[in-house]
């Protein structure tokens, strides 16, 4: 079977760095997705790693560690708009599954 | 624009009734998904499919079935809708198998059965 681990809040202020790991266990691994989520919107893709390392999107990076099944997501300058929860996603050949989710709270 | 589109937002049925939830992706994509949200539960594949015609259970089938006879539109049907089918149900689509694959979301439709 699958499952993944996250945490499920995070609060952090405007302008500082968040992380927000996963740890996952899957019978079989193709990457490790995130995915961000505002309230009453639809989820949206932000980052994909399917080999061991740190990807850098923008003000966002995301990493990888098959060894250990741990990836996170790191957010910097954080901006009110980063209020949202992010979802990870382990994809198993043509299944996806999904983490319950961190809900981050950024206080002015 | 990718656009996914789902037929309704909000959809309230009662008990013993069927449902069809409609999805139309408008990219071509190859894979499209059915998911269902429940609070703390994150998102739950319900069926996928990688081509017309075809179809793979998720995680959690039961009560549940899929068409999809054109490439662009992927159904989810509830035969008998029941309370704890309640929830927030997301229609996803993606380009294939390979890379990174990045699935698209629709609005989502929140179903209530009574």
């Amino acid at each position: 079977g699958q499952s993944l681990e996250q945490p499920s809040e995070v609060t952090a202020v405007e302008g500082a760095i968040v992380q927000i790991n996963c740890t996952y266990q899957t019978s079989g691994f193709y990457g490790l997705s995130w995915y961000q989520q505002h309230d009453g919107g639809a989820p949206t893709f932000l980052s994909y790693n399917a080999l061991d390392g740190l990807e850098e999107t923008g003000r966002f990076s995301s990493f990888l560690s098959r060894s250990d099944s741990y990836g996170y997501l790191l957010l910097q300058e954080l901006q009110m708009k980063d209020s949202a929860s992010y979802f990870c996603a382990v994809r198993n050949f043509n299944k996806f599954y999904f983490g319950s989710g961190t809900k981050l709270n950024v206080k002015p | 624009d990718v656009k996914v589109t789902q037929s309704s937002r909000y959809l309230v049925k009662r008990t013993g009734e069927k449902v069809f939830l409609e999805c139309v992706q408008d990219m071509d994509h190859e894979n499209m998904f059915w998911y269902r949200q429940d609070p703390g539960l994150g998102l739950r594949l319900i069926y996928f499919s990688y081509d017309v015609k075809m179809k793979e259970k998720g995680d959690i089938p039961e009560g549940y079935s899929v068409s999809r006879e054109k490439k662009e539109r992927f159904s989810l049907i509830l035969e008998s809708a029941s309370t704890n089918q309640t929830s927030m149900y997301l229609c996803a689509s993606s380009y294939g198998l390979a890379g990174e694959d990045e699935q698209f979301f629709g609005p989502g439709t929140r179903l209530t059965v009574l």
